[in-house]
């Protein structure tokens, strides 16, 4: 079946630090591919999206491109924030099946 | 717009009790999905709603049940609770399919 499998945390940045949070997935077809943002007490904030290949995603200085052949969506961030800290999910979506990865945690010290 | 909202944010039960967790989603939204979140296991579905009608389920015991109303409010049941069931609760809406999700704040769930 379908799968996200994203690089396990926790990881911890200096403040304006180059971010990659890697994500690969495993489909049948041609999912829908999302980043989810979760802040300390909150549900999941759906921070970019891409639909088809070569897409790009991007929000809040945050950027992710679909890339069939490596089966990838791999999350950056040119210049991290302290308030960028957050749990950040990969997630796909094929034929009404939403599947998340395992979460990555990402402190930001200033 | 208000966004979805879940009720209520925090519970203690114990073991054999059940407990019922509402949702209501955005305005418009006909989709509605429980998920299930524990630190060992990470973010797992338990089921999605959609016009009343259950149109995907997880892999949970049957203990999990929900249920749709015809304004799109959503309500999870967990009956016999069990310590393992300890776990943040959380709602997502959409307008009709599973995608792009809103979700709630959750309602933490603790098992005494």
């Amino acid at each position: 079946g379908d799968s996200v499998t994203q690089m396990e945390g926790p990881v911890t940045l200096s403040e304006e630090a180059f971010l990659t949070i890697n994500c690969t997935y495993t489909a049948t077809g041609y999912p829908s591919l999302f980043w989810y943002v979760q802040y300390p007490g909150e549900g999941l904030q759906l921070l970019l999206k891409a639909t088809k290949a070569d897409d790009k995603g991007s929000n809040k200085g945050f950027e992710a491109t679909y890339r069939k052949e490596t089966t990838s969506f791999h999350l950056e961030k040119g210049s991290v924030q302290v308030s960028d800290s957050a749990v950040y999910f990969c997630a796909l979506s094929e034929s009404d099946d939403m599947r998340f990865g395992a979460g990555t945690r990402l402190t930001v010290k200033p | 717009k208000a966004g979805v909202t879940q009720t209520p944010r925090y519970l203690i039960k114990t073991r054999g009790q059940q407990v019922t967790l509402s949702c209501s989603p955005i305005s418009g939204h006909r989709s509605v999905s429980w998920y299930q979140q524990t630190p060992g296991q990470g973010l797992q579905f338990l089921f999605e709603y959609f016009s009343e009608t259950q149109r995907n389920k997880g892999n949970f015991p049957g203990r999990f049940s929900g249920r749709q109303f015809s304004n799109s409010r959503s309500e999870m049941n967990v009956s016999t609770l069990e310590l393992g069931d300890s776990a943040l609760y959380l709602c997502a809406s959409s307008l009709k399919g599973l995608e792009p999700q809103h979700f709630g704040d959750g309602t933490r769930l603790s098992i005494l």
